[in-house]
């Protein structure tokens, strides 16, 4: 069983739909981040979450709405999203956020908006 | 000036060179560091931490410039499955520990 899970694998929504993305760790984290990334662009940060509480907002469009119900689940809730927000939204977890450490990454959810 | 810069190639080698990616970073209050490797169409894994005096883990040696704020990976006697990006990741100083990613240097290693 791998570390950190994510689904779905590949998404393919239209501007008017709603969506979520789902990441669990079964690494007993405390730690869980959401990363987007596009092409020949850094991963940039969106959320990060320690021990279910949101300590980073990366001034992310209120359309991306996280939801972290417990140390091992992370959503991503998707509405009215725009075709630029196409990529690759990784999900990650780490012991803690002081001092993180290595990251844990999933295998990534790979979001088309048409 | 961006947070964590680095070439993004790709670099271009025959199997069995040494190669060496830079990395450089703006803030001096930077504690961790790391490099990263993410294959194509993978999530990135963590290849080495990078301590202040340099380490070493088999072909890949890591080091540690503090006073030109930049990191460097070395790479010898390269392998085809040595193709990939490497990441370049920065934590800590300013209070804040999330780590920040470059943007990744893409190696290529041909027969």
């Amino acid at each position: 069983e791998t570390g950190v899970t994510q689904t779905p694998r590949h998404l393919v929504m239209g501007m008017t739909n709603k969506k979520s993305l789902k990441c669990e760790q079964h690494l007993g984290h405390n730690a869980m981040y959401w990363y987007k990334q596009s092409a020949k662009k850094p991963l940039e940060l969106m959320f990060v979450y320690n021990f279910k509480e949101q300590t980073e907002n990366n001034s992310v469009p209120s359309r991306f709405s996280p939801e972290c119900p417990n140390s091992s689940h992370l959503f991503l809730h998707l509405h009215t999203l725009q075709p630029e927000d196409s990529a690759l939204y990784l999900c990650a977890s780490s012991h803690g956020t002081a001092n993180t450490g290595e990251l844990f990454f999933g295998e990534g959810s790979r979001l088309t908006v048409l | 000036r961006k947070e964590v810069e680095q070439d993004p190639g790709p670099f271009n080698v025959p199997e069995g060179a040494t190669v060496a990616f830079n990395c450089t970073y703006s803030n001096s209050a930077s504690q961790s560091f790391f490099w990263y490797r993410q294959d194509c169409r993978k999530e990135p894994k963590l290849l080495m931490s990078v301590y202040s005096s340099g380490n070493e883990d088999g072909r890949f040696t890591a080091q540690l410039n503090r006073a030109s704020q930049y990191i460097s990976l070395l790479i010898r006697d390269s392998k085809l499955s040595d193709s990939a990006t490497y990441l370049c990741v920065v934590q800590g100083g300013g209070g804040s520990y999330i780590p920040t990613f470059g943007r990744g240097t893409s190696l290529i290693v041909h027969p």
